[in-house]
Formats: C-alpha cells, sequence, structure tokens
C-alpha cells in the first residue's frame, strides 16, 4: 500500500532533549516536506527536500533540522525542543511537489513540557 | 494580509443543503489552486484541483476567480460525513511554496 509513516504518533518530552520524528514514504517521490499545524495559524513548512541530500527552508525553520540522505526517508530533528515547538506536525511527499499529488503522513502530535 | 485567507466558520448547515466556501489569495503570480479536506486532528487529503475553467467531480464544484483573486468550494446536497475542515492550497509560480489557508470548518446536522 502506498503510504507516508510518522512515526512516533504521539510524543512528550521536556525542554532540551534532543528528538527526532520519523518520515517514510514508498512511492519512490522525489519531494518530501515537514509542516506544523496550530490552532489560528494552519499548516506552516517548516522544511522540504526536492531530492536526495537537496533540502530547503520553508517558512518556519528555527529550531529545527533535517536529512534527506535516502529517497525514502525525511526525518525531522528537533536538537533542542523548547515549548513553543508543542504542536501537530505531518510529514509529506509528492512525486513532483506539487500540491495536487501531495500525500501526507498521519501526524504527530509533539508535546515539550 | 494574509497570503491565503478563508472564513474560519463553523459553518452549520442541515443535511441536504448547498453550502459555498470562498477562499482569497494575495499573490496574483499564484499558479496552483487546490482544496484539501481534513478530518480532525488527522491528516489532509486531496479534494479536488481548481482549474481556470471550473471544475466538478459529483456533488463538488470548485471555481478559480483570477480578477478578484479566488477560488470557491461548493458542495451540494450536504452529507453528515462532509463534516470536516476545508484546506485552500495555494502555488506561486516559479517556486516550490504550497501555501496553505487556515481552513474552514463545516458542521452538516441531520
Amino acid at each position: 500500500e502506498a503510504q507516508v509513516t510518522q512515526n512516533p504518533r504521539y510524543l512528550i518530552t521536556v525542554t532540551g532533549k534532543k528528538l527526532t520524528v520519523t518520515c517514510s514514504q514508498n512511492m519512490n517521490h522525489e519531494y518530501m516536506s515537514w509542516y506544523r499545524q496550530d490552532p489560528g495559524l494552519g499548516l506552516r513548512q517548516i522544511y522540504y527536500s526536492m531530492n536526495v541530500e537537496v533540502t530547503d527552508k520553508g517558512d518556519v525553520p528555527e529550531g529545527y533540522k533535517v536529512s534527506r540522505k535516502e529517497k525514502r526517508n525525511f526525518p525531522l530533528i528537533l536538537e533542542s525542543p523548547s515549548p513553543n515547538q508543542t504542536s501537530l506536525y505531518f510529514c509529506a511527499s509528492s512525486l513532483l511537489g506539487r500540491a495536487e499529488k501531495l500525500f501526507f503522513g498521519s501526524g504527530t502530535q509533539l508535546s515539550v513540557l | 494580509r494574509k497570503e491565503v485567507e478563508q472564513d474560519p466558520g463553523p459553518f452549520n448547515v442541515p443535511e441536504g443543503a448547498t453550502v459555498a466556501f470562498n477562499c482569497t489569495y494575495s499573490n496574483s503570480a499564484s499558479q496552483s489552486f487546490f482544496w484539501y479536506r481534513q478530518d480532525c486532528r488527522k491528516e489532509p487529503k486531496l479534494l479536488m484541483s481548481v482549474y481556470s475553467s471550473g471544475n466538478e467531480d459529483g456533488r463538488f464544484t470548485a471555481q478559480l476567480n483570477r480578477a478578484s483573486q479566488y477560488i470557491s468550494l461548493l458542495i451540494r446536497d450536504s452529507k453528515l460525513s462532509d463534516s470536516a475542515t476545508y484546506l485552500c492550497v495555494v502555488n506561486v509560480v516559479g517556486t516550490d511554496k504550497l501555501i496553505f489557508g487556515t481552513g474552514t470548518r463545516l458542521q452538516v446536522f441531520p
């Protein structure tokens, strides 16, 4: 089954403790992206990647890191999480980077205490 | 001014009603337009693309008005299962950037 898999689904952590949210897609998509969703602000792009070893900042990249060493994986790293990073995170992928073909993971609810 | 604006709602309508949402965008260079549906705290899913000539998919009709810089979504014969948040998404020409609206919430009641 074609899908984008995100893990974990829920995560509670404390300020400053490094964490990684994994994202994997099995559709051989070139484009992958991370979003965060907050009430009243909608989905905001954190980072995206057009291909292996190519990553670019989105609208809200501060406090996040990503890597794209393999086509299928695009982990999101929070080196030193802070409470303002408490949010619902979505990974998405598409063949050509267009919203028309965006496939989303099921989301990760992160709480930073 | 936000790049993409939507009325957050909620729009509360009875089953069988027709309801319409608008989404305005500020960048006239916007090229591609889409409607996504999102159920409560779940992943967004593509509902339909919006073409210059308008397009229809069953009970759903999407239209684009470039002169006034807005897109619309019309839902006819609303079903309980249509209850969700509808996200407007815009892509600006020459960029990889996708801009999401904050969504319009629809609640269909029996």
